[in-house]
């Protein structure tokens, strides 16, 4: 089955131990990207990666780092997270020349 | 900059009953994206248009794509309680950037 792979769905942490979310698509999708989701903020992208080792900055990125090493998985780091950063985390796909993003199911991550 | 709105921001409304959403920008777009979010889980592409005047319909979907394609609609027909989610537009620039930024999107619930 076609589809992104998030992990963990929940995460709970204190604040400044640093943390990855993974992010792993299987139909070699050439483009990949974070985003957060807050009530009355929307979704924003965070960074997106047209290709392997290639990424570049979103909206949002303060406090947030990502890597493509390899063309599935973009996973993403936070290396001393915040409050501020407790947010449902959205990792999305897509191939080069479609118009439509793949999401996966969510991480909710709570900093305290 | 961009600005992006999406009205009504929450709609309930009883089944059977039609609806429209719309999604409006300052901007021209190359394309646009419509998905649906359930509670808890990633957004689901429905369909992309791309062509202005465009006119899509799927079941008791109908989206329109406006004709300077800075804005769109996605009405419903003989609402169902399974149709319950947020609506989100996604307009996108074209080119070889696939970011995509989307709207606060439409609340929208189903009552049986």
């Amino acid at each position: 089955e076609a589809q992104v792979t998030q992990n963990p769905r929940y995460l709970i942490t204190v604040t400044g131990k640093k943390l990855t979310v993974t992010c792993s698509q299987n139909m070699n999708h050439e483009y990949m990207s974070w985003y957060r989701q807050d009530p009355g903020l929307g979704l924003r992208q965070i960074y997106y990666s047209m290709n392997v080792e290639v990424t570049d900055k979103g909206d949002v990125p303060e406090g947030y780092k990502v890597s493509r090493k390899e063309k599935r998985n973009f996973p993403l780091i936070l290396e001393s997270p915040s409050p501020n950063q407790t947010s449902l985390y959205f990792c999305a796909s897509s191939s080069a020349g479609n118009y439509g993003y793949t999401f996966g199911s969510g991480t909710r991550l709570t900093v305290v | 900059t961009q600005l992006l709105e999406q009205s009504p921001q929450f709609l309930s409304i009883q089944e059977g009953e039609n609806l429209t959403v719309y999604c409006n920008s300052s901007s021209v777009f190359s394309s646009l994206q419509w998905y649906r979010q359930e509670p808890g889980e990633g957004p689901v592409l429905l369909v992309t248009v791309v062509t202005g005047g465009e006119v899509k319909k799927m079941k008791r979907l109908t989206f329109l794509f406006g004709d300077a394609r800075k804005d769109s609609s996605l009405h419903i027909t003989a609402a169902q309680p399974g149709d319950t989610g947020l609506y989100l537009c996604a307009p996108q620039g074209g080119g070889s950037n696939y970011k995509l930024t989307f709207g606060k999107g439409t609340l929208l619930t189903v009552n049986p």
